[in-house]
């Protein structure tokens, strides 16, 4: 199983760009890299996915370089309502292989 | 659609007491699976289902039995709760492998 390390915690400004960096060294061919966000007293939440290069939704954006060794979370102009906790999973299929990590704590500020 | 739902929301036991967590969803998905999360941690895979009558243990599967008799439902039962299974249990489902799964708002447990 390719193990996910992440930034423990994180701070930030409402209105500021927020890049949380996730190191998966030993990704398989098969891996996706997947990111969920979690609210306190709440499931986590899916908010994107990629293989590759770059993804974006309405959400976020997420940036893979060509090695696949990191991936890169990209929230646009966050909010208090963005802090939350943020996992990165990498997730190559058969049901039992998604492993949730301690995640990376968001702190917006004001 | 409700999505994932699970009662009860709250639960106290007394060490040695057996209980039921439910678990349902409407949104016809094959996978099913159970999560415990203990404060300030991420959360750990105890069983899942790929379907009806299909279940299979994950990363921390002792303590706790399921069954998969429907596809919406897929209960879990604490035989006899140790302070250890205090924690926050959530419940998600998918369709097969999907990447995206569907989380219910959990049910917070203490066993005293």
């Amino acid at each position: 199983l390719a193990k996910t390390t992440q930034p423990i915690s994180m701070d930030s400004y409402e209105g500021q760009e927020v890049n949380i960096t996730c190191s998966h060294n030993n990704i398989a061919t098969n891996d996706y890299i997947t990111w969920y966000q979690q609210f306190p007293s709440q499931g986590p939440r899916f908010i994107i996915q990629g293989y590759k290069t770059k993804v974006t939704n309405e959400v976020a954006s997420l940036f893979i370089p060509a090695d696949r060794k990191s991936s890169t979370l990209s929230l646009p102009r966050v909010s208090l309502s963005d802090t939350a906790v943020y996992y990165c999973l990498v997730f190559s299929g058969g049901y039992n292989k998604l492993i949730f990590g301690a995640g990376t704590r968001l702190a917006v500020h004001p | 659609n409700a999505g994932v739902t699970q009662t009860p929301k709250f639960q106290v036991l007394k060490t040695g007491q057996s209980m039921t967590l439910q678990c349902a969803q409407d949104m016809n998905h094959e996978y099913m699976s159970w999560y415990r999360q203990d404060p300030g941690m991420g959360l750990r895979l105890i069983h899942y289902s790929v379907g009806a009558g299909i279940t299979d243990q994950g990363e921390v599967p002792n303590g706790y039995n399921v069954s998969r008799s429907t596809t919406e439902d897929f209960p879990l039962r604490l035989l006899s709760a140790a302070p250890s299974q205090t924690s926050v249990y959530f419940c998600a489902s998918s369709y097969s492998t999907s990447y995206e799964q569907y989380f219910g708002p959990g049910t917070r447990l203490t066993v005293t």
